[in-house]
């Protein structure tokens, strides 16, 4: 079946660096959604991607799709303390079935 | 406006027995779908509805099944319970089909089988 990869799993930063995820499918995706989940919470919608190659920025986070619709990243410019949570991608395949693959997660923590 | 409920909060069970978690989308969300979630893991997807139908059905065994009903609540029951369940149960409404718009979840329900 549908496998969806990401990496790191963990990631530690200082506040004000850079943070980038990195998802991959085992299969073509139609269309790749990103939520964000803070410790004891439930995951947060941020955005969704359709096309080969898209980028979306919103504020100090990119979203990319790749040109095969196999892969995905999301990219934090300068992370702040809001940041702290796990980020997943989460993929719809190509074969017509209906049914969302969530990442493996990649857990940001900052450090102050 | 309310967010997406879920029902009970937590929940203990003893293995073999069987539960009910209940879920009410968005008001005007037609598509609810439900996810099991263990600890440190992603959510894995257990069943979409849209318009009270069935539209989606991930990898799980028999055991679980789960309903629509007209004013778009849904229910997930999962007989004969394994200690393996245990998990966060999730439900997420959405206006369209889950796979292809935003997803609103719920706090979830903490599934403890003992």
């Amino acid at each position: 079946g549908q496998q969806v990869m990401q990496i790191p799993q963990y990631q530690h930063v200082q506040e004000g660096e850079d943070f980038t995820t990195y998802c991959n499918s085992s299969t073509t995706l139609s269309n790749i959604q990103w939520y964000k989940q803070r410790p004891g919470g439930h995951p947060v919608f941020l955005i969704q991607l359709v096309k080969s190659g898209e980028v979306k920025k919103q504020k100090r986070l990119t979203f990319q799709f790749g040109e095969a619709k196999k892969n995905s990243s999301l990219h934090i410019t300068a992370t702040q303390t809001t940041d702290v949570g796990t980020y997943f991608c989460a993929g719809r395949d190509n074969f017509g079935n209906e049914k969302l693959t969530f990442g493996t997660g990649t857990r940001l923590t900052i450090i102050p | 406006d309310a967010g997406v409920t879920q029902s009970p909060t937590h929940l203990i069970k003893t293995r073999g027995q069987q539960v009910t978690l209940r879920c009410s989308p968005i008001s005007g969300h037609k598509s609810v779908s439900w996810y099991q979630q263990v600890l440190g893991q992603g959510p894995q997807f257990i069943f979409q509805y849209y318009e009270k139908e069935e539209r989606g059905r991930g990898n799980f065994p028999d055991r679980f099944s789960a309903r629509q009903f007209p004013n778009y609540s849904s229910e997930l029951n999962v007989n004969a319970l394994l200690l393996g369940d245990s998990a966060l149960y999730l439900c997420a409404s959405s206006t369209g089909w889950a796979t292809r718009h935003e997803q609103y979840f719920g706090p979830g329900t903490r599934l403890t089988v003992t």
